[in-house]
Parts: C-alpha cells; sequence; structure tokens
C-alpha cells in the first residue's frame, strides 16, 4: 500500500467552479500536511500546510484535514485557468522527532475557460 | 532574498561521469533535502541533512553522496554516473525537520547517456 494516495486525474474543471483535490495517507502518527502545486517544468511551490482536525483557509483555497479518517483534501475556489498544475500532497511521516516528507503521485487539474 | 538556488539548470553526462550538484539557500534554514522526481514515480528523498554536520539516507541513497558544506549549502555527488539516474533533482530546506515546510529550488534537469 502506498504511503501517500492521490488521484492521478486528471481533473478537468470549468472556470469558476470547484476543484475538490483528495489525499489519504497510511501513517496513522502524521503530524503535519502540505499541499504543493507544481507547474510544468517548474519546482513544486508550497501553498498550504495543515496540522490540526479541520479547515484551514487562505484566499480560494481551503485545506480539510481528518486525522481519523487518515484523508487531507484541498478546495479551490472560484478556479482560473492559471490554476491549472499538478497538485502534489505531502505527508509528515517522521512523526514529531524529524521531519521527512513522503509525497503523493500528485493530481493534474486542468481549469477550462 | 533568493530563496534556494540550484546549479546547474541543465547537465549531460555520459555513463560513468562524475559531477556535483549544488544548492545554496539563504533563509537562515536548518534542513536541506535532496530529491529526484521521476513520471510515474513522484518526489523521492535521497538524502538529507537535519542539522549542520549531520547527513542522513533518505529513500534512495544508492549511487549518491553528499556534502553538508555549511549552514547554507547542500551538494549531491554522483561518483558514476548511470543512465537510470537521468531525473529532475530537486534541493529543498526547511526550517526545522519537524512540521517541515519545505521550499523548492528549481531544480536540476540530469540526462545521463
Amino acid at each position: 500500500q502506498k504511503e501517500v494516495e492521490q488521484n492521478s486525474g486528471p481533473l478537468s474543471v470549468p472556470e469558476g467552479a470547484i476543484a475538490s483535490l483528495n489525499c489519504t495517507y497510511s501513517d496513522r502518527v502524521s503530524q503535519s500536511f502540505f499541499w504543493y502545486r507544481q507547474y510544468s517544468g517548474k519546482s513544486p511551490e508550497l501553498i498550504m500546510s495543515i496540522y490540526s482536525n479541520g479547515d484551514k483557509e487562505d484566499g480560494r483555497f481551503t485545506a480539510q484535514l481528518n486525522k481519523a479518517s487518515q484523508y487531507v483534501s484541498l478546495l479551490i475556489r472560484d478556479s482560473q485557468p492559471s490554476d491549472s498544475a499538478t497538485y502534489l500532497c505531502a505527508v509528515n511521516t517522521g512523526g514529531t522527532s524529524y521531519g521527512k516528507l513522503t509525497f503523493g503521485q500528485g493530481t493534474i487539474l486542468t481549469v477550462h475557460p | 532574498n533568493a530563496g534556494v538556488t540550484q546549479t546547474p539548470k541543465f547537465q549531460v553526462l555520459k555513463t560513468g561521469q562524475s559531477m556535483t550538484l549544488q544548492c545554496a539557500q539563504d533563509m537562515n534554514h536548518n534542513s536541506m533535502y535532496w530529491y529526484r522526481q521521476d513520471p510515474g514515480m513522484g518526489l523521492r528523498l535521497i538524502y538529507y541533512s537535519a542539522s549542520e554536520g549531520t547527513t542522513d539516507k533518505g529513500e534512495v541513497p544508492n549511487g549518491y553522496n553528499v556534502s553538508r558544506l555549511n549552514k547554507r549549502e547542500f551538494s549531491l555527488r554522483l561518483e558514476s554516473a548511470a543512465p537510470s539516474q537521468t531525473s529532475v533533482y530537486f534541493c529543498a530546506s526547511s526550517v526545522r525537520a519537524t512540521y517541515n515546510e519545505q521550499f523548492f529550488g528549481p531544480g536540476t534537469r540530469l540526462t545521463v547517456l
């Protein structure tokens, strides 16, 4: 079983819609969770981090964490064509003693006008 | 404030040649990481340095060596390059290993013929 799983997509949404990206993880002791955006040919860019159960909002982005279900998601409201990218879920699977990020394979998001 | 920088951006090697990938960060971060990214394999950790003076193996360390030269610089060396090491290499840094918000450099695209 992969440690961090994402639906590879592609996920296609119309401009202005809500894009919902999902991620599950297997290590119950994971403490911190991150979403990265990666444009084609570029490096990953950190867009959200979440450490506690519940929702965290930052502009058009909302991260949701449910540790009991081992599930983290990213909602993008009012999606724009510039949001078209690969979104990587990353989980700190090293507990609190040291940080080791494990990445999912990424979900390709396409926002069409 | 340049963040994380990497040199070179592109490199072509012949099998058996050696080279060093350079990484530097100006954010006063304690922890630094080297990843490789391959299609279908996602981002995989090669080596990391939790703090100056320490280095540890990640998921795929074979064929690589690292040096944490000082707090700012973390280099990755390929002693005898193989075609299987053709990949995009990313360096990242974080304030500290725990919790682990990592920030990535622009990457080095390496081809081994």
